[in-house]
């Protein structure tokens, strides 16, 4: 049963330019949760999406930032133009959908994205 | 306001030491799930014990126990005999309902295991 997945694992990207980041839940689950880790920080929540619907953005950064998670194909992390400040690693879960409620989260790899 | 704070920024011990990592969480809900994630060098994340608030057994997994005390809002982690491979940063993380169970994690206890 193959775990989270995320690609690519290391992205490098000059200032102004987008980044994508994929993620594909665990077989069954249908729950994906982006999280974003600053260096030497802790994992910081950034949305909460199922099929075709962002359930909180709370976390997500007003400007620049968007997510999609299609009824078809994996979850997708879209930052555009970039800057330093967006140097980090980002972690996507997902959890099951029959028991939702306080579900544990598996998490992928990881995508290391670094801004020059 | 929910909050995990992790006051451990980095121990260090010799292998086969025993060492416990603590978690102290600020909820205002009744029903939460607390969580004990491994992030070692590689740096993935590994799921390692889910506790719900109504229940506060303790838990034990071969070398890893757990100590849950509603009383003082902790969630203690014990590594017994650690060894070289514990050597990893870890996380606590609390969620709970009406809030799209979102994690709240603490900032982290990097543990270096010694040979």
């Amino acid at each position: 049963n193959a775990g989270v997945m995320q690609n690519p694992r290391h992205l490098v990207r000059r200032r102004g330019q987008e980044a994508r980041l994929r993620c594909s839940p665990m077989k069954g689950h249908s729950h994906v949760y982006w999280y974003r880790q600053l260096p030497e920080e802790g994992l910081k929540f950034m949305v909460y999406l199922q099929k075709e619907n962002i359930i909180d953005e709370s976390g997500m950064p007003k400007e620049r930032f968007s997510a999609e998670f299609p009824k078809e194909g994996p979850s997708i992390l879209r930052i555009q133009q970039v800057v330093r400040g967006d140097s980090a690693a980002y972690f996507c879960a997902s959890s099951h959908e029959r028991t939702h409620s306080g579900d544990t989260q598996y998490f992928g790899p990881g995508t290391r994205l670094t801004v020059l | 306001a929910q909050k995990v704070t992790q006051a451990q920024t980095e121990i260090s011990v010799v292998e086969k030491e025993d060492v416990t990592l603590d978690c102290v969480y600020e909820t205002r809900d009744t029903t939460y799930y607390l969580f004990w994630y491994k992030q070692p060098p590689s740096g993935e994340l590994v799921f390692l014990i889910r506790r719900n608030s109504f229940d506060e057994q303790n838990e034990i997994s071969g070398r890893y126990s757990w100590n849950f005390q509603k009383s003082t809002s902790s969630f203690n982690f014990t590594i017994t005999a650690s060894q070289v491979v514990d050597s990893a940063v870890y996380f606590c993380a609390l969620t709970w309902m009406d809030s799209s169970y979102k994690l709240i994690f603490g900032s982290g206890t990097r543990l270096l295991v010694r040979p």
